[in-house]
């Protein structure tokens, strides 16, 4: 079935560091993908999405590129601050689906 | 913005209770979902619903059901509440083709 695969454990950085968050994704057809940030006590916000291979989502200083060539959908973002603290997930939505599929998600612990 | 609401941010139950986790949502979505959300396995789908009345089974709806009786409101129900349903629940709706709105969730311990 399809399923969304990101990269095991925490990550700590320290403030104005590099992110990567890595995802890779199991699918037929074309899915839709997308990346959701949650905030400590909170729900789940969209942060970006891409329908399309190539198509590169961004939103707040973050990226990630649709990539069907290697199934991956990884979350980039240049200099991160202490706000970025916080558990993101990667997700798909099948084409002609109503339903999400989520990954397991990756807390973030930005250090000043 | 769209709101969608669910009722209680902490709830504490006892084993074998029937507990009722409510969400409303007010922007005249079709399409709602519960998802629980544990450490360590992200988020489950539970159950969704794409109109009044209608429901589907996620990928774990074991223990769990629920009901829509109007477009805005979708209850989860817990029919005899169990230590291994202790979790956080998030509630979300969607109007067709377009994305996604989440609760801020409702924090459940069984004990």
């Amino acid at each position: 079935g399809d399923s969304v695969t990101q990269m095991e454990g925490p990550v700590t950085l320290s403030e104005e560091a590099c992110l990567t968050i890595n995802c890779t994704y199991t699918a037929t057809g074309y899915p839709s993908l997308f990346w959701y940030v949650q905030y400590p006590g909170e729900g789940l916000q969209l942060l970006l999405k891409a329908t399309k291979a190539d198509d590169k989502g961004s939103n707040k200083g973050f990226e990630a590129t649709y990539r069907k060539e290697t199934t991956s959908f990884h979350l980039e973002k240049g200099s991160v601050q202490v706000s970025d603290s916080a558990v993101y997930f990667c997700a798909l939505r099948p084409g002609g689906n109503n339903r999400l599929a989520f990954g397991k998600g990756n807390q973030v612990v930005v250090i000043p | 913005d769209v709101k969608v609401t669910q009722s209680s941010r902490y709830l504490v139950k006892r084993t074998g209770e029937k507990v009722f986790l409510e969400c409303v949502q007010d922007m005249d979505h079709e399409n709602m979902f519960w998802y629980r959300q544990d450490p360590g396995l992200g988020l489950r789908l539970i159950y969704f619903s794409y109109d009044v009345k209608m429901k589907e089974k996620g990928d774990i709806p074991e223990g769990y059901s629920v009901s829509r009786e109007k477009k805005e409101r979708f209850s989860l129900i817990l029919e005899s509440a169990s230590t291994n349903q202790t979790s956080m629940y998030l509630c979300a709706s969607r109007p067709s083709g377009r994305g996604y709105t989440f609760g801020s969730g409702t924090r459940l311990t069984v004990v």
